[in-house]
């Protein structure tokens, strides 16, 4: 699987646009960018995930750029219910997820 | 969305003995579960994918008769962590992967495990 660059950690102001950004510049072409966040103490939750295309639902948008060398996930509206560690994972339909060690976004009142 | 559920969600055990976690997938039949650890401000790692039916395969560097993974059911699978020691102390988060679906694997809530 493809290895992904993530920013330490991040922080955004409460109802401002938070824009997480991911490097996989090794990606391959069957492989897909998805995105997990994990609250303290509790199990991963996804969030969305996409191939080439941008895509968006009620969580978030994923914007993958055009040689797909990165992405961002954009939470359009922070809450305080948002901080979280982010993890962006690549890989290929049907392999195993590995995680690498994600941004911890704080959204801060 | 899908459910996982993990029994229990927390556990303490004195060193030496043996404890079983279960994951059960709710509302879906799962042929494929997958189980991490996880210790404090570190990321998920993946220990072994487990097959319903079939003996599990396990990662590099997991000893295979201390985390012993079985999976009997399409919705059910258990982690005994075996002879457990304080360093076996952790977050075991356990996962399902439905073949079908927007995306692929749903988890559970994990279990902390606390070896005394």
């Amino acid at each position: 699987d493809a290895k992904t660059t993530q920013p330490t950690s991040m922080d955004c102001a409460e109802g401002r646009a938070a824009n997480l950004p991911c490097n996989h510049s090794t990606i391959s072409g069957n492989e897909y960018v998805y995105w997990y966040r994990q609250i303290h103490s509790q199990g991963p939750q996804y969030i969305i995930h996409g191939l080439k295309n941008n895509e968006t639902n009620e969580m978030a948008s994923l914007i993958i750029t055009e040689d797909r060398k990165s992405s961002t996930l954009i939470l359009p509206h922070a809450t305080l219910r948002d901080t979280a560690v982010y993890y962006c994972i690549v890989k290929p339909t049907g392999n195993q997820f590995y995680f690498g060690t994600g941004t911890s976004l704080t959204v801060i009142p | 969305g899908a459910v996982v559920s993990q029994h229990p969600s927390w556990v303490i055990c004195k060193s030496g003995t043996s404890v079983k976690i279960e994951c059960r997938s709710l509302d879906f039949q799962a042929t494929t579960m997958f189980w991490y650890r996880q210790f404090p401000k570190q990321s998920l790692m993946l220990m072994a994918t487990s097959n319903e039916g079939s003996k599990a395969t396990y990662e590099q560097g997991v000893e295979k008769d201390k985390f012993l993974i079985n999976h009997a059911s399409l919705t059910l699978s258990t982690l005994t962590v075996t002879s457990a020691h304080p360093e076996d102390s952790s977050f075991y988060i356990c996962s399902s992967r439905r073949l079908a679906g927007l995306y692929e694997q749903y988890f559970g809530p994990g279990t902390r495990l606390t070896v005394t």
